[in-house]
């Protein structure tokens, strides 16, 4: 059972909607990230979040905007999307340290139309 | 350049035997992490194994050990006896960052592994 849940796992969206993903996690974890995952291509780091404060900000355009109320929630507000947008959107958590391990949610699915 | 190479897009085994999963890294950090994780099709991205780059032993989780060697900057995966389950994408990824923040993954490629019966 995972202690990083994801909301929705799939999600089909217009270039005009705007709509936002869930991330919640249960471990007590100080740090949570949100990953973009396309096609054959390696994971990108997009944000990186520790103690509700933005850390990093991986040159993510604007249409991503993430969120983060408290160490257990983070959401990615998503609006004008491009089709290229399409791709799995991981959240993840950990302590904050170097030997740390980072957990992963299942994921969201993202098609843009 | 690069700071994760996974050298194997595929790679085939037959259950019950071993599999050796190749990964090289690059950076110029004196401490750094490895890590590797397992992606079914379903999406998910499981946990697997860790080694430290100060860690003097080989790391192991059961039927995985990190194949460590690092003047060679490799990090290799090795599954033995192998089961039709372990059939996966795999990913070899490295943390960069210091104690006080929460540190990047760069992660490789990853290498589709298929576990003939």
């Amino acid at each position: 059972e995972t202690g990083v849940t994801q909301t929705p796992r799939h999600l089909v969206m217009g270039m005009t909607n705007k709509k936002s993903l869930k991330c919640e996690q249960h471990l007590g974890h100080n740090a949570m990230y949100w990953y973009k995952q396309s096609a054959k291509k390696p994971l990108e780091l997009m944000f990186v979040y520790n103690f509700k404060e933005q850390t990093e900000n991986n040159s993510v355009p604007s249409r991503f905007s993430p969120e983060c109320p408290n160490s257990s929630h983070l959401f990615l507000h998503l609006h004008t999307l491009q089709p290229e947008d399409s791709a799995l959107y991981l959240c993840a958590s950990s302590p904050l340290g170097t030997r740390e391990t980072q957990y992963f949610g299942p994921g969201t699915r993202l098609l843009v139309l | 350049a690069q700071k994760i190479t996974q050298t194997q897009p595929g790679m085939f085994v037959q259950e019950k035997e071993a599999v050796t999963l190749d990964c090289t890294y690059d950076t110029s950090d004196q401490s750094y992490g490895l890590f590797w994780y397992k992606q079914p099709s379903s999406g998910e991205m499981i946990f697997l194994i860790y080694q430290g780059s100060y860690d003097e032993q080989n790391a192991t989780e059961g039927r995985y050990s990190l194949n460590f060697q690092k003047a060679r900057k490799s990090a290799n995966l090795v599954i033995s006896a192998s089961q039709l389950g372990d059939s996966a994408m795999y990913f070899c990824a490295m943390r960069e960052g210091g104690e006080t923040s929460g540190s990047r993954l760069t992660f490789g490629e990853g290498t589709q592994l298929t576990v003939n019966p």
